[in-house]
């Protein structure tokens, strides 16, 4: 069974930083590219980034481009999220999300809150 | 990137049938037969319903179908259920090697 189970969110000030980490099991991590889709308390979906499965390639929202890095360890069948200088507006459930050979996501975790305030 | 067009609501009746819209432009949704539509419920993860314009993975109920005429792709319930009552999200693959959801769409099942 394909899990994806998100961690390290949490209450962080403006300007601070946090790290996500997903850790994937019942499949081939090494074999998937990956993503990072947010959701903003009672609002739709935003894509956030995206890294191919050997990490060749990595794109970003223009939203959160130079703030944030997403990053894999194959080794370890884990992604991550580098959240740097971070916003009000980067306050979200943050889903890790399996992206099979074609451009749309097949298997999503639960998310991780990640709540940007003072 | 702008979000995709959808209208914020749709509802119909057990047994009817309904469609979701969803709009953007010739550098995604009219550029490209990678759009997908998930299915989201309360409090719950996405769930993948169509993707590649049309297709539906397995284990996806055949009442759910999907296509694509320009710039706008729908999304069409068939023999609606209580069940399908959820929010549901188109999105499309961008020119710019990147993604776009749609705003979503509330679906209420009257």
């Amino acid at each position: 069974e394909v899990q994806l189970v998100e961690s390290g969110g949490g209450l962080v000030q403006p300007g601070g930083s946090l790290r996500l980490s997903c850790a994937a099991s019942g499949f081939t991590f090494s074999s998937y590219s990956m993503n990072w889709v947010r959701q903003a308390p009672g609002k739709g979906l935003e894509w956030v980034s995206y890294i191919t499965s050997s990490s060749t390639t990595i794109y970003y929202a223009d939203s959160v481009k130079g703030r944030f890095t997403i990053s894999r360890d194959n080794a370890k069948n884990s992604l991550y999220l580098q959240m740097n200088s971070l916003r009000a507006e980067d306050t979200a459930v943050y889903y890790c999300a399996r992206e099979p050979s074609g451009f749309y996501i097949d298997y999503w975790g639960q998310g991780t809150l990640v709540t940007v305030s003072s | 990137q702008s979000a995709l067009t959808q209208p914020a609501s749709v509802s119909g009746s057990p047994g009817q049938s309904i469609t979701i819209s969803c709009t953007g432009t010739s550098s995604d949704v009219g550029g490209y037969d990678y759009v997908s539509w998930y299915q989201q419920h309360p409090g719950k993860a996405p769930k993948l319903m169509i993707y590649d314009v049309s297709i539906r993975p397995s284990g996806v109920s055949n009442r759910f179908s999907g296509s694509k005429s320009g710039n706008t792709a729908s999304l069409t319930i068939s023999g609606l259920q209580a069940e399908d009552e959820a929010d549901y999200y188109c999105s499309s693959y961008t020119s710019s090697s990147t993604w776009v959801f749609g705003g979503g769409t509330k679906l209420t099942v009257l």
